[in-house]
């Protein structure tokens, strides 16, 4: 069975200064998916990027990006130039790609990041 | 185009007693999902309906049931709450299929059972 470890309950980062927050998953599939997701106060669940696992590029949306470790199994979160907005919790989530599947998400524990002004 | 929309936003029940989440999504998705979200351990997954007509089992579906009844709805029940259901319920939905897709969340039902 997968699983996913975000081992950093909390984190913090200052206004305008950059932060990364981590990721390990264990699988013995070779194809999947991972994505992280953003949970703000709302409580309403927003994706934030998605990779695939057969493109060795790391996704990249804006100020978001990842570093996509296939071999170490690790999918960390780079966050720059930190926004008061980007506070919130955030997931790690994997799919696999297996037909079988149906989309089935596992998600990480979460990490809490607070934004200093 | 609501998306994905859940009622009720909050709830409060005494142990025993019996209740239906409601889910509903207008983007013609093909497979739903209910999870609950516990404190330092994310989401986890209790049912899923890959079609219509299909439902099968999660990692935590002790103590629910869910009825797809139709491509647009899917509820979830406790049929006898405990307080171990305390918890926060989504419900997503996604197309089906290989590739990378999104699920899309609902905003979420607050349960407390006492």
């Amino acid at each position: 069975a997968q699983t996913v470890t975000q081992s950093q309950p909390e984190m913090s980062v200052q206004e305008a200064e950059t932060v990364t927050l981590s990721c390990t998953y264990d699988t013995s599939e070779s194809d999947y998916y991972l994505f992280w997701y953003k949970q703000p106060p709302s409580r309403q669940m927003i994706l934030v990027i998605r990779q695939e696992a057969y493109k060795q590029q790391n996704a990249t949306e804006n100020r978001f990006s990842v570093n996509f470790q296939k071999a170490a199994k690790s999918f960390s979160l780079k966050i720059s130039d930190s926004q008061l907005g980007d506070a919130a919790m955030y997931f790690c989530a994997y799919r696999s790609a297996r037909s079988s599947n149906t989309g089935k998400l596992i998600f990480g524990q979460g990490t809490t990041l607070q934004v200093k002004p | 185009n609501a998306g994905v929309t859940q009622t009720p936003k909050f709830q409060v029940l005494k142990t025993g007693q019996s209740m239906t989440l409601q889910c509903a999504q207008d983007m013609n998705h093909n497979s739903m999902y209910w999870y609950r979200q516990d404190p330092g351990m994310g989401l986890r997954l209790i049912y899923y309906s890959a079609s219509e007509g299909t439902t099968d089992k999660g990692e935590v579906p002790n103590g629910y049931n869910v009825s797809r009844l139709n491509k647009r709805e899917f509820s979830l029940r406790l049929e006898s709450a405990a307080p171990s259901q305390t918890s926060v319920y989504f419900c997503a939905s996604s197309v089906w299929g290989q590739g990378a897709y999104e699920q899309y969340f609902g905003p979420g039902t607050r349960l407390t059972v006492t």
